[in-house]
C-alpha cells in the first residue's frame, strides 16, 4: 500500500525565515494531496488540497508544490511568523483500495520571534 | 461553532475497563472516521463509517469497536482497555467521499489507560 515519508520531524526557524516541509510517496496512482495544520490542543484543519499542479496561496503566505515525477509534495512557508507554529501533516489519496488518505507522521514547526 | 465535537476531552481508565469515546458532527456528512495519534506514528485509521448503521475496519482495528447509530453520532468503544491504547483519539467527518474528500476533525480525546 501507499507509504508517505515526511521530513523533517521537527523544524525551528526565526520569524521572517522560510521553512520547507517535504513528503514523498510511493504509489503512482496517487491523485489528491493534502496539507493539514494542527495547532496546540486542537484537531487538524485543512490548509490546502492539490490535484495536479503547483498551487499558491498567497494570502496565507505559503506555497504547495507537487512533483509527480519524483512523487514529492512540499509545503513552503515564505516568511514564517509565530502564528505558523503548529504540527503540519501531509496526506495522500490513491485510486486503489478504499481511497482513504495516508498521512505522513507530521512536522512540528516552531517559529521564534 | 465546532462542527465536530468529541467527548470527553480527557479520560483516565483502568486496564480491563470499558471505554466509550463519543463524536457528534453537525456537518451532515455521510462519512466519519476515528484516528489515533501517537508520537512517531502520525495518524492511524481505526474505524470509519459511510452512514448510519455502517462501520468498517481501518488499518488498526484490533481492540476497538465502532458504532454509528445516526448520521450525527459515531462512537469508538474499547471493551477491554489496555495501556497500549493510551493515545490521543480524533474523530473526523468527510465532505465528499472518494479521493478528494476533505476531513473535518474534532479537538481530540486524550485517553490514559493505567
Amino acid at each position: 500500500g501507499e507509504q508517505v515519508e515526511q521530513r523533517p520531524p521537527h523544524l525551528s526557524v526565526r520569524e521572517g525565515d522560510s521553512a520547507v516541509i517535504i513528503c514523498t510517496y510511493t504509489d503512482p496512482n496517487s491523485y489528491y494531496f493534502f496539507w493539514y495544520k494542527q495547532e496546540p490542543g486542537a484537531g487538524l484543519q485543512l490548509l490546502m488540497k492539490v490535484f495536479s499542479s503547483t498551487e499558491i496561496n498567497e494570502g496565507q503566505g505559503f506555497t504547495v508544490l507537487l512533483n509527480k515525477k519524483d512523487k514529492q509534495l512540499s509545503l513552503n512557508l515564505t516568511a514564517a511568523h509565530p502564528g505558523d507554529s503548529a504540527v503540519y501533516f501531509c496526506a495522500v489519496s490513491t485510486s486503489g483500495g478504499n481511497y482513504k488518505p495516508t498521512f505522513g507522521k507530521g512536522t512540528s514547526l516552531v517559529v521564534h520571534p | 461553532e465546532a462542527a465536530v465535537t468529541q467527548s470527553p476531552r480527557n479520560k483516565v481508565a483502568v486496564t480491563g475497563g470499558k471505554v466509550t469515546l463519543s463524536c457528534n458532527q453537525t456537518n451532515n456528512h455521510n462519512n466519519m472516521y476515528w484516528y489515533r495519534q501517537d508520537t512517531g506514528h502520525g495518524l492511524r485509521l481505526i474505524h470509519y463509517s459511510y452512514g448510519a448503521g455502517s462501520t468498517e475496519k481501518g488499518d488498526i482495528p484490533d481492540g476497538y469497536k465502532a458504532s454509528r447509530p445516526s448520521q450525527e453520532n459515531f462512537s469508538l468503544i474499547l471493551e477491554l482497555a489496555t495501556p497500549s491504547q493510551t493515545s490521543v483519539y480524533f474523530c473526523a467527518s468527510g465532505d465528499a467521499g472518494g479521493m478528494a474528500e476533505t476531513l473535518y476533525f474534532g479537538s481530540g480525546t486524550r485517553l490514559t489507560v493505567l
